[in-house]
């Protein structure tokens, strides 16, 4: 069963543009939504991550919004730049445990 | 400060024979966690390991598959008698402690390839 449904499979942004990426849960017990990234033949490393206390944090260019009453979360790049051209996963975490259960993850593409 | 490291970075196996992946945590992390990524598909969770101890291992195939941490040494995943499908990439993570308010941190990972 998928716990994590991501959207688009997908992006592609012009220099300059904003990219949004989207992700639903299933699951009301996580209570811990991160975003990673990951450039070819690297691992993922924490991008910008929120807890369900509050609705938006935001790190410089990325921002996370949370919807818990729609158990959606996503991730807003502004000001695309060429090298955030990357797969971007989101993931959650439940209450009793430490383990991530990520989405399938978007591929970006920003165009210069 | 080095990072997750993981070894070999590629490998490539016939089929029947077995893979062992390596994982040497961050200095100081004591949780390790194994995770594999099928191509165009996101990231799976195998198994999560502390010193000595399996605390979660759900997400590991039945059979062929098994994972340890010892006290002294990096962790192993070991794939016996691999197949084809089996060719993935194997990522390892580590965090200080278990629970829900640590981060992870992956290594890059090791592409196994099974001809």
């Amino acid at each position: 069963q998928q716990q994590v449904k991501q959207s688009p499979q997908s992006l592609i942004v012009q220099k300059g543009g904003i990219s949004i990426i989207n992700c639903a849960y299933e699951n009301t017990a996580f209570d811990y939504f991160p975003w990673y990234q990951q450039f070819p033949g690297k691992g993922p490393a924490l991008l910008i991550a929120i807890r369900p206390d509050v609705s938006e944090k935001k790190e410089g260019r990325f921002t996370i919004s949370f919807n818990k009453s729609a158990k959606q979360f996503s991730l807003h790049i502004m000001d695309s730049q060429p090298g955030d051209s990357a797969t971007y996963f989101c993931a959650t975490r439940g209450t009793s445990g430490s383990r991530l259960t990520f989405g399938e993850g978007t591929q970006l593409t920003v165009n210069p | 400060n080095a990072g997750v490291m993981q070894n070999p970075r590629h490998l490539v196996r016939r089929r029947g024979q077995e893979a062992r992946l390596r994982c040497s945590p961050m200095k100081g992390h004591s949780h390790v966690y194994w995770y594999r990524q099928l191509p165009e598909e996101g990231l799976k969770f195998m198994v999560y390991l502390q010193k000595e101890n399996i605390i979660d291992e759900s997400g590991m195939p039945k059979e062929r598959f098994s994972a340890e941490f010892p006290k002294e040494g990096p962790s192993i995943l070991r794939i016996q008698q691999v197949v084809r499908g089996d060719s993935a990439a194997y990522f390892c993570a580590s965090s200080p402690r278990g629970g829900t308010n640590e981060k992870l941190f992956f290594g890059s990972g090791t592409q196994l390839s099974v001809l």
